[in-house]
């Protein structure tokens, strides 16, 4: 099972960008990398998913370099209900993903 | 309506007391999962089951046991219950167990257990 790195939390103020970056050194020629957003007293929710290069949506950026080793969740103009935790999952199966310790995102003021 | 729904929202029981959890998804997926949270924010997945069939079971004591009835709702039901089984338990569901093409899990809202 690919394993992944993020920070445990990081600080940023309204209206700024936010990048995340998740290590995955081990990740398998079949993963994907999804990540997942948890408000407080809520079940996490997906955020975004991608293979390789660039993905976007309404909501966020992922980047993810031709080696796949790592990648990078970006926030853009983050706002205070951005608050939460951000977690980086590696996998082919939603059996085979686990849930890390996340990093947890504080906007502030 | 509600994609994810799980009940009762809070659980306050006594140690050695047996109760359920119950989760319902209508989202018409194939794959339902129990995940547990602690106090220290880990998620650690419990159990998943594919069409009714059980496909993990994690190192999880047998007091635990999840019932599917049918592919759209998952129970889990808690016997003898301990002080270190307080948590919030979180349902979800995917379309099927393939981690591509948007097959994403979706959450319930989470039960707080409290076990005094």
């Amino acid at each position: 099972l690919a394993k992944t790195t993020q920070p445990i939390s990081m600080d940023s103020y309204e209206g700024q960008e936010v990048n995340i970056t998740c290590s995955h050194n081990n990740i398998a020629t079949n993963d994907y990398i999804t990540w997942y957003q948890q408000f407080p007293s809520q079940g996490p929710r997906f955020i975004i998913q991608g293979y390789k290069t660039k993905v976007t949506n309404e909501v966020a950026s992922l980047f993810i370099p031709a080696d796949r080793k790592s990648s990078t969740l970006s926030l853009p103009r983050v706002s205070l209900s951005d608050t939460a935790v951000y977690y980086c999952l590696v996998g082919d199966n939603n059996n085979d993903m686990r849930f890390g310790a996340g990093t947890r995102l504080t906007v502030k003021p | 309506d509600t994609a994810v729904s799980q009940t009762p929202k809070y659980l306050v029981t006594q140690m050695g007391n047996d109760k359920s959890i119950k989760c319902e998804q209508n989202l018409g997926h194939d794959t339902m999962y129990w995940y547990k949270q602690d106090s220290k924010k880990f998620l650690k997945i419990m159990f998943s089951y594919n069409n009714k069939e059980l496909i993990i079971n994690e190192t999880v004591p047998n007091r635990f046991s999840p019932k599917s009835p049918d592919k759209a709702h998952l129970n889990l039901h808690i016997n003898s219950l301990e002080l270190g089984d307080s948590a919030v338990y979180f349902c979800a569901s995917s379309r099927g167990g393939l981690a591509g093409g948007q097959n994403t899990q979706y959450f319930g809202p989470g039960t707080r257990l409290t076990v005094l």
